[in-house]
């Protein structure tokens, strides 16, 4: 198995667009959680989604949304970008969604916001 | 709200000497905490979790709910530890969702 695999690797945008990231799972985790990572910051928590329903969401405003495939493959959609979006955007999946499970890390999908 | 604090970005150390990554956090609850590591050009993964008391690559923290720390300790560091430690929290019922430090920066010189 890959692992958890992210797409694109990098996005450059501009302002007020919109931007689409997508993620897959490990074969076989049912959940997967969205992170922001603004550079000198560590992951802030954005969504988790298990068996296609969201069981946890953050701080974040409107413009971000989520959702899971039946495949258990993500997509988040972030509208009208501002230039603060710009961060390294990372996946994780797990077997379940409590501590229990270890969350495994994609390798992120750096966007950049001109 | 909870908050997980490393006061360190950078940790310089020599090869053979201990290392100390301080960690604390701020929650009134029994929350989960975990160590992930971040090796260049690699992914973020779970070096430990205090749940599970076992050590990793020499890596050991201990639970102080006392002071509220999980500090990441090691008595010899080696070359091959230089990378980005972040200390993370999963509150009571709170899933499993992480909430993450600012990182330290370890930097293991010959």
């Amino acid at each position: 198995d890959a692992g958890v695999t992210q797409s694109p690797t990098h996005l450059i945008k501009t302002r007020g667009q919109h931007v689409t990231l997508r993620c897959s799972p490990i074969s076989g985790h049912k959940s997967v959680s969205w992170y922001q990572q603004v550079l000198g910051q560590g992951p802030q928590f954005i969504f988790q989604y298990y068996e296609k329903e969201e069981r946890g969401r953050g701080n974040f405003p409107d413009r971000f949304s989520a959702r899971q495939f039946p495949n258990y493959s993500s997509e988040l959609n972030v509208n009208a970008l501002l230039l603060g979006d710009s961060a390294l955007y990372l996946c994780a999946s797990s077997l379940g969604v409590t501590g229990t499970y270890e969350q495994y890390f994609g390798p992120g999908t750096r966007l950049t916001v001109t | 709200a909870q908050r997980v604090t490393q006061p360190e970005k950078l940790l310089s150390v020599f090869k053979g000497a201990p290392v100390e990554l301080k960690c604390n956090y701020s929650y009134s609850g029994s929350p989960e905490l975990f160590w992930y590591v971040q090796y260049s050009r690699q992914r973020l993964q779970l070096l430990l979790r205090h749940i599970s008391r076992e050590s990793i690559k020499g890596f050991t923290a201990d639970l102080n709910k006392g002071e509220t720390s999980f500090h990441l300790k090691k008595p010899f560091a080696q070359e091959e530890d230089s990378a980005m430690y972040y200390c993370a929290l999963i509150l009571t019922g709170g899933g499993n969702k992480l909430t993450f430090g600012t990182g330290t920066q370890l930097k293991v010189e010959l």
